[in-house]
């Protein structure tokens, strides 16, 4: 059964404060890993990854992913209250599947 | 282009009754996908079509069922409900991008609340 893990589950930082989401997981026929900011409404994707190693940068957002360790990381730094939001993994599986199976969120609070 | 459309937003049935969430979309997506939220957890995949005519189930589909003729449309029928089925639920779409990977677009989500 396909699992992917987030922590922390919550996290409360100030404005200005760097931080760091987790995602591991474990699917099968692995085609790539997706990351999704929630706020009061639907998901807005941000950044897929297919390949280890490589960065994917924007703003003041990025994400790498380990193919190897199955997890990805997403970091944020200079936080701003805008970052406020549920953060999402999802590995999307291929051979006909075409699923994401998403995690339960980290659940980003920033305060002034 | 509108994206990923829902109707209605917001929905109270009453248990028995039965119901048919919107979708749809104008970006020539073939992958349409329909998913649930409970508070708290992640979303949880219903139903999914791959284009016209074709659709599967996804880790949750009892009590829901689909139809895809058209590429745009996607509607998800739910026959008598159930307190079980009170949710937020997401339509997506999506294409393959050239090197893999399926990026998913989302409707804005119809708040449904079974009582």
């Amino acid at each position: 059964e396909d699992k992917v893990v987030q922590s922390p589950l919550s996290l409360v930082v100030h404005e200005g404060d760097t931080v760091t989401l987790n995602c591991s997981y474990e699917v099968t026929n692995f085609r790539s890993l997706l990351w999704y900011k929630q706020e009061k409404k639907a998901p807005t994707f941000l950044f897929m990854l297919t390949s280890s190693g490589i960065e994917k940068k924007s703003g003041r957002l990025s994400s790498i992913l380990d193919k190897k360790e199955l997890f990805s990381i997403l970091n944020i730094t200079a936080t701003q209250t805008g970052d406020s939001a549920i953060y999402l993994c999802a590995p999307n599986s291929g051979a006909g599947s075409y699923q994401l199976t998403f995690g339960k969120g980290t659940k980003l609070s920033v305060i002034p | 282009n509108a994206g990923v459309t829902q109707t209605p937003k917001f929905r109270i049935l009453k248990i028995g009754q039965s119901m048919t969430l919107q979708c749809a979309q104008d970006m020539n997506h073939n992958y349409m996908y329909w998913y649930r939220q409970d508070p708290g957890m992640g979303l949880k995949l219903i139903y999914y079509s791959v284009g016209a005519g074709i659709t599967d189930k996804g880790e949750v589909p009892n009590g829901y069922n689909v139809s895809r003729s058209t590429t745009e449309d996607f509607p998800l029928r739910l026959e008598l409900a159930a307190p079980s089925q009170t949710s937020v639920y997401f339509c997506a779409s999506s294409y393959e991008r050239t090197r893999g990977g399926y990026e998913q677009y989302f409707g804005p989500g119809t708040r449904l609340t079974v009582t």
